[in-house]
């Protein structure tokens, strides 16, 4: 079946301007997860969507940065007056809640945004 | 504090040996479970292991298994027969209890190569 896709996989934009970055999850999976992965570093948690509500942004690293996700599936991350420190590739997952746990449910990660902001 | 710990920062093998990725952890939740990724040049995050932390064995999934030592809080990936299509990194992580399940935390990774 479709995997998690993320649109666009590249975006080059200049400081100041506004990105939007789109993730479609896997369908059927409630839980959606935003995570942020600097050149040759590790994944940075910024915010997790359990069906359209947001229980946990405390990743989100300023107010530039904010999230929604509609009808339970698609989610976007907007970053709003982009500075060169949120050049990154942007990495959504989505999960299935097993009897209403994530307990062992493993992330289903997409292929990521490449932001580049010049 | 780090909560995940990946002391390795690269690592090399020769092709068809075996090798062993460190992970250590850091939670005072008695119920979490701990997933192995691997990440190729290519980028995508690929789930290789998954660990519960009541499990009694430790996982394994075909060339890949977890030592899981619970009382040292680690969880160290066995690559067994290493191919030269394992270089990549690997990212150790963790889910807790204590925060619903929810929000699964990344270790640095290593860097492993595969020498032929």
């Amino acid at each position: 079946g479709a995997g998690v896709s993320q649109s666009p996989s590249n975006k080059v934009t200049e400081k100041g301007k506004d990105v939007e970055l789109r993730c479609d999850p896997i369908s059927g999976h409630t839980a959606l997860y935003w995570y942020r992965q600097s050149l040759g570093q590790g994944l940075e948690f910024l915010i997790y969507f359990q069906g359209n509500s947001a229980p946990d942004k405390s990743g989100l690293p300023s107010d530039r940065f904010s999230a929604e996700r509609t009808g339970g599936s698609v989610s976007t991350l907007t970053i709003q007056r982009t500075q060169q420190e949120d050049s990154a590739v942007y990495l959504c997952a989505s999960s299935l809640s097993r009897d209403g746990s994530l307990y062992n449910s493993p992330l289903h990660f997409g292929n990521g945004t490449r932001l580049t902001v010049t | 504090a780090q909560k995940i710990t990946q002391t390795q920062p690269g690592m090399f093998v020769q092709e068809k040996e075996a090798v062993t990725l460190d992970c250590t952890y850091d939670t005072s939740d008695q119920s979490y479970g701990l997933f192995w990724y691997k990440q190729p040049s290519s980028g995508e995050m690929i789930f290789l292991i998954y660990q519960g932390s009541y499990d009694e064995q430790n996982a394994t999934e075909g060339r890949y298994s977890l030592n899981f030592q619970k009382a040292r809080k680690s969880a160290n990936l066995v690559i067994s027969a290493s191919q030269l299509g394992d270089s990549a990194m690997y990212f150790c992580a963790m889910r807790e209890r204590s925060r619903g399940y929810n929000k699964l935390i990344f270790g640095a990774g290593t860097r492993l190569a595969v020498h032929p």
